[in-house]
C-alpha cells in the first residue's frame, strides 16, 4: 500500500514563527500536493509539485512556500505563521498525471496562537 | 464562475437503505470525476473514478453515475451500514493535467 506520512498530527505554534510541515511518500510518485481543509470551505490547494525541484502555485499560495529537494519529500513552509493559517493541512501524492487519484496523509492539525 | 457543489451538507439515513449523494459542477468539462471518503481527523481515501464516457461504475455496494449533460454525478451506497458513516467528497480535474478540485463534502450518518 502507498504510504504518505506527515511528520506531525498536531502542532501548536505562535504567531510569527516559521513553521515546517513535512511529508514523505514511499511509492516513487511523481506528483505531490499540499491542501488545507477548513470547515465550510472544503479542501483548497496551496501548492503542488510534479517533479523534483519543481513547484506550482495552487489556489491559495499566499503566506506559504514549498520545497521539494528529493522526489519522496515535499515540505510546506509558513514563513511567518498567522492565526488565519490555523487549519488541517493535508499532503497527497499521485503517480502519473496531477489529476489522477490521490493518496493522502493523515493530516496535520496546526493551531497558530 | 466555476463551481463544484455537493448539495447536502449532511444526510441521515436508516441502516439498510440506499444513500444517494449528489455532486454538481458548473463551467467545467472534466474528463472524469472521483469520489473519496473521509473519516474524522483523517485524510480522504480514494473510492472510485468514473470517466466521461462511462455512465455508471460499481464497486461492491458503491455505484457512481456521471451525466455530462446534466453536469452531475450521483454516488450511491446500497444496503448502508453504520460503518459507512463518514464525509464523502467528489473531485474533478478542471483540465486533463491539472490538480483536483474538491467539493465541500456531504457528511453521511447511517443510523442503526
Amino acid at each position: 500500500d502507498v504510504k504518505v506520512t506527515q511528520s506531525s498530527r498536531y502542532l501548536v505554534k505562535r504567531t510569527g514563527e516559521k513553521v515546517f510541515l513535512e511529508c514523505v511518500q514511499d511509492m516513487d510518485h511523481e506528483n505531490m500536493f499540499w491542501y488545507r481543509q477548513d470547515p465550510g470551505l472544503g479542501l483548497r490547494l496551496i501548492y503542488f509539485s510534479y517533479d523534483v525541484k519543481m513547484k506550482e502555485k495552487g489556489d491559495i499560495p499566499e503566506g506559504y512556500s514549498v520545497s521539494r529537494e528529493k522526489k519522496e519529500r515535499f515540505s510546506l513552509i509558513l514563513e511567518s505563521a498567522s492565526t488565519n493559517q490555523t487549519s488541517m493541512y493535508l499532503c497527497a501524492s499521485s503517480p502519473g498525471w496531477p489529476g489522477e487519484k490521490l493518496f493522502f496523509g493523515s493530516g496535520t492539525q496546526l493551531s497558530v496562537l | 464562475s466555476q463551481k463544484i457543489e455537493q448539495n447536502s451538507e449532511a444526510l441521515n439515513i436508516q441502516e439498510g437503505k440506499t444513500a444517494t449523494l449528489t455532486c454538481n459542477y458548473t463551467n467545467y468539462s472534466p474528463a472524469y470525476l472521483q469520489w473519496y471518503r473521509q473519516d474524522p481527523g483523517r485524510g480522504p481515501v480514494f473510492l472510485l473514478l468514473i470517466r466521461e464516457n462511462e455512465k455508471e461504475k460499481r464497486k461492491e455496494r458503491l455505484k457512481v453515475t456521471f451525466d455530462t449533460t446534466l453536469k452531475q454525478s450521483l454516488f450511491h451506497i446500497t444496503a448502508s451500514q453504520p460503518a459507512d458513516s463518514a464525509t464523502y467528497l467528489c473531485a474533478l480535474a478542471p483540465a486533463g493535467n491539472t490538480p483536483l478540485v474538491f467539493g465541500k463534502g456531504t457528511r453521511l450518518s447511517v443510523i442503526a
